[in-house]
């Protein structure tokens, strides 16, 4: 199975702030790699889709970059909405896996 | 729009069975696969299983296999899942996802596009 390795699993940050968050696949996974933000109580939604385009309706300050094992989502400019958990997922094999989150907090 | 409603949730005992459903709507029903994720209190998200848009194919994760069953009824627009043997770790609130296969540069590659409310599963004596 391929793990998903997310880091950091929280961070505290504060409106306006740049965060990144990185996920690293176990093996190779080409571009195979979507992001997902959960409100508390909520289904996730998803950001980022094929690990840089971005999803119809999800604001331009989210994005997505990396390839092969590597990838990054970044907020530009972080909002009060925006602070949930973050989950990468591949999809390039099965069983498909998730990684174990991002919380973000202020 | 889309939507995804799930049912079948509630308490049961270990050793026990349940079927949940997901219900569809606002999408050609039979064009798309559909996944079962679930999420333990408090935890991440697990993928579960996925079927097929004409049924033929179906896949689980590993904690799952040989205990979990999904199909569908495209007739009804509704993906079942059976749980059968449940464990108290198969505790957790189970969504169901519409699959999205689109196409980039490097070829196909599939997201879950939209997500139902989710139902609870309570396994416990």
């Amino acid at each position: 199975d391929i793990q998903m390795t997310q880091s950091p699993s929280s961070l505290s940050a504060s409106v306006g702030d740049r965060v990144t968050i990185t996920c690293r696949a176990s093996q190779y996974i080409s571009s195979h790699l979507n992001w997902y933000q959960q409100r508390p109580g909520k289904a996730p939604k998803v950001l980022i889709y094929a690990a840089s385009s971005l999803e119809n309706g999800v604001p331009s300050r989210f994005s997505g970059s990396g390839s092969g094992t590597d990838f990054t989502l970044t907020i530009a400019s972080l909002r009060p909405e925006d602070f949930a958990t973050y989950y990468c997922q591949q999809t390039y094999d099965t069983p498909l896996t998730f990684g174990g989150g991002t919380k973000v907090e202020i | 729009q889309v939507q995804l409603v799930e049912s079948g949730g509630g308490v049961v005992q270990p050793g026990k069975s349940l079927r949940l459903s997901c219900v569809a709507s606002g999408f050609t029903f039979r064009h798309n696969g559909i996944h079962w994720v679930r999420q333990a209190p408090g935890k991440g998200l697990e993928w579960v299983a996925v079927i097929s848009y004409d049924g033929n194919n179906q896949y689980y994760g590993d904690s799952v296999k040989g205990r979990f069953t999904v199909s569908r009824d495209n007739s009804k627009n509704t993906v079942y899942l059976q749980m059968n043997n449940l464990r108290p770790d198969d505790t957790a609130v189970y969504y169901c996802a519409k699959d999205r296969r689109t196409t980039t540069a490097e070829g196909e590659t599939d997201y879950f596009e939209s997500w139902g409310q989710g139902t609870l599963v309570t396994v416990s004596s």
